[in-house]
């Protein structure tokens, strides 16, 4: 299997442009997340779906965050305007869900620096 | 709200074991999970317990729960310098999502 699938995995951009982050989940797994990770606050959860619909979004920063799902293999994160203080990894994951259980896999990581 | 704590840095010395400490309050917790993370990588997950064991042995790796305290713990033995990393806990009780810790930076010198 080949994992969680990112892209990109390394973007430098400008302050005020748009950013779009891209995730492929396992095969088969029905719930996917995304995290975001900085030295000051650690990992936290922005969004997850299980089949394809938003369950809980409470951690989306802000209106400039969204992310969506269109179907089962796919699935971005857009930050529209960007700013420096949005420089972070921004982990995918997915899991089976349950009832199968909440075991969850990460992909490597999409690598953002705003400036 | 659910929160889990570790503490942030751990050092220990080749051949050693390591033990990383974790609390959580979450206490309809069903898995507790412990993933490590290598430099520049993703999160790997390493190992879980049901939150009706007391200990799960998996080679190296030794995971015990005190359900009643909320304490869990990852114990390493014969650390290694392939073992050095960031470990995170994670509580596996709310509705299909994880509540991770900050992480231990383990360092293993020789």
């Amino acid at each position: 299997d080949a994992g969680v699938i990112q892209s990109p995995r390394h973007e430098v951009t400008e302050m005020g442009q748009e950013v779009t982050l891209r995730c492929k989940p396992i095969s088969g797994h029905n719930s996917l997340f995304w995290y975001r990770q900085t030295m000051m606050r650690g990992l936290e959860l922005l969004i997850y779906f299980n089949n394809n619909v938003p369950i809980d979004d409470s951690g989306m920063p802000e209106d400039r965050f969204s992310a969506k799902m269109p179907n089962a293999s796919f699935s971005t994160l857009k930050i529209q305007p960007s700013e420096p203080r949005d420089s972070a990894v921004y982990f995918c994951a997915s899991s089976l869900g349950p009832p199968s259980g909440n075991t969850i896999y990460f992909g490597e990581g999409s690598w953002l620096t705003v400036v | 709200g659910e929160d889990v704590e570790q503490s942030l840095f751990l050092s220990v010395r080749e051949g050693d074991s390591s033990v990383i400490n974790c609390t959580y309050t979450d206490s309809s917790s069903t898995y507790l999970y412990w993933y490590k993370q290598e430099p520049g990588a993703g999160l790997q997950l390493l190992t879980y317990i049901f939150s009706n064991m007391d200990m799960k042995q998996d080679q190296r790796l030794t995971v015990l729960l005190n359900k009643k305290d909320k304490h869990l713990s990852l114990r390493i033995a014969d650390t290694q310098t392939g073992d050095s990393a960031i470990y995170f806990c994670a509580d596996g009780g709310g509705y299909n999502k994880l509540i991770f810790g900050a992480g231990t930076r383990l360092a293993v010198h020789p």
